[in-house]
Formats: structure tokens, sequence, C-alpha cells
């Protein structure tokens, strides 16, 4: 079974702080993706990357950055957190063979930026 | 209004009906996939339909597709009480950046 890791269920910051959130996926897909998920609003996508050292806006990338330098796994970056970054993080990942596109989640990272 | 809303918003049914959710879209598609998500939990992906398809089984769920109409719907027969839950449709879109895009899901709650 194909399992995506994050690391942590439940975070707490400050504004202004740095924050990290790290995925891991174990299957060797080449496709990870970043959402954010908020009541009202759905899943929206931050960032995703098809490949190592590629990456690719989503719908919503500002006051985000991500990073992929190795093919099983990939960073979120707060820069500078905010209040209105509180939210549900989900990660994800997919693999371009056999054309499929369906979406393996991780557990979520609930971020409160305080 | 988005690409994949879903319809209705909430959904309340005693343990052993069944449920029906609808979604529908606007763009091209490639296919539909529908997801569930317990709840404070991650997505789960539960069954995938072609564009070229018309129905899709997989044990107690059934989906339907309409292009022509924009729209599928979600049937799960024979309700459980695990299967409550919020489930939410997503079109992977082909005109552009081809991507999934999640519509804002359907709350369902089974009662015993």
């Amino acid at each position: 079974d194909v399992k995506v890791t994050q690391s942590s269920r439940y975070l707490v910051k400050r504004t202004g702080e740095k924050v990290f959130l790290e995925c891991v996926q174990d299957m060797d897909h080449e496709n990870m993706f970043w959402y954010r998920q908020d009541p009202g609003l759905g899943l929206r996508l931050i960032y995703f990357s098809y490949d190592v050292k590629m990456k690719e806006k989503g719908d919503i990338p500002e006051g985000y950055s991500v990073s992929r330098e190795k093919k099983e796994r990939f960073s979120l970056i707060l820069e500078s957190a905010s209040t209105n970054q509180t939210s549900m993080y989900l990660c994800a990942s997919s693999s371009v063979k056999g054309g499929y596109k369906e979406q393996y989640f991780g557990p979520g990272t609930r971020l409160t930026v305080t | 209004s988005q690409q994949g809303e879903e319809d209705p918003q909430a959904l309340s049914i005693q343990e052993g009906e069944n449920a029906t959710m609808n979604c529908s879209y606007k763009t091209s598609i490639n296919n539909l996939q529908w997801y569930r998500q317990n709840s404070g939990r991650g997505l789960v992906h539960l069954i995938l339909i072609r564009s070229n398809e018309r129905e899709k089984h997989s044990g107690r769920l059934r989906v339907t597709l309409d292009t022509s109409k924009k729209s599928s719907s979600l049937l799960i027969t024979a309700s459980r009480a695990a299967d409550t839950a919020s489930y939410f449709c997503a079109t992977f879109i082909i005109q552009g950046a081809q991507k999934l895009v999640f519509g804002q899901g359907t709350r369902l709650t089974i009662n015993p």
C-alpha cells in the first residue's frame, strides 16, 4: 500500500515564524502536491511537483514556497507565518504511470498560527 | 460557481438506506474521482471513472458520469455507520494546467 506521511499532525506557531511542513511518500511516485483545506472552501492546491527540483504554482501559492530535493520528499515552507495561514495542510502523491491520476493523501497537519 | 460542486452539502440518513450524492462540473475532463474523508483525516481515493465511461461499480459504491450534463453521482447502497464521512468529487481537467480540482464536499451522516 502507498504510504504518505506528514511530519506533524498538529502544529502551533507564532506569527512571523518560519514553518516547515514535511511530506514523505514511499511508492516512488513522480508527482507530489500540497493542499490546504478550509471550511467552505474545500481543498485548494498550493504547489505541486512533477519531478525532483521541479515545482509548479497551484491556485494559492502566495506566502508559501516548496522544496523537492529528493523524489520521496516534498516540503512546504511558510517563510513568515501569518494568522490567515491557520488551516489543515494535506500532502498527496500520485504516479503518472498507467495514466491514473488518483492521489494518495497523508493524514494532514493542522497548523495554528497565533 | 466552482468546478466540481457537490450536492447536497449535507445528508443525513438511517443506517441501511441508500445515499446519493451529486457532483457538477464546468470544463472538459479526463476523469472524475470520488474521495472520502473521515473527520480530521486525509482523503482516501474511492473510485475513478474515465470520461468515456458511464457507470462504474466498486463494492457498495456505484458511480455514474454524464458528460453531456457535466455531472456525476455517487451512490452508496446499504449504508453503515462507518460510512459517515465527507465525500468529495474531483475532476481531472485537461484545459490549461492539467490538475485535479476538488469540490467542497458532501457531509454524510449515517444514523444508527
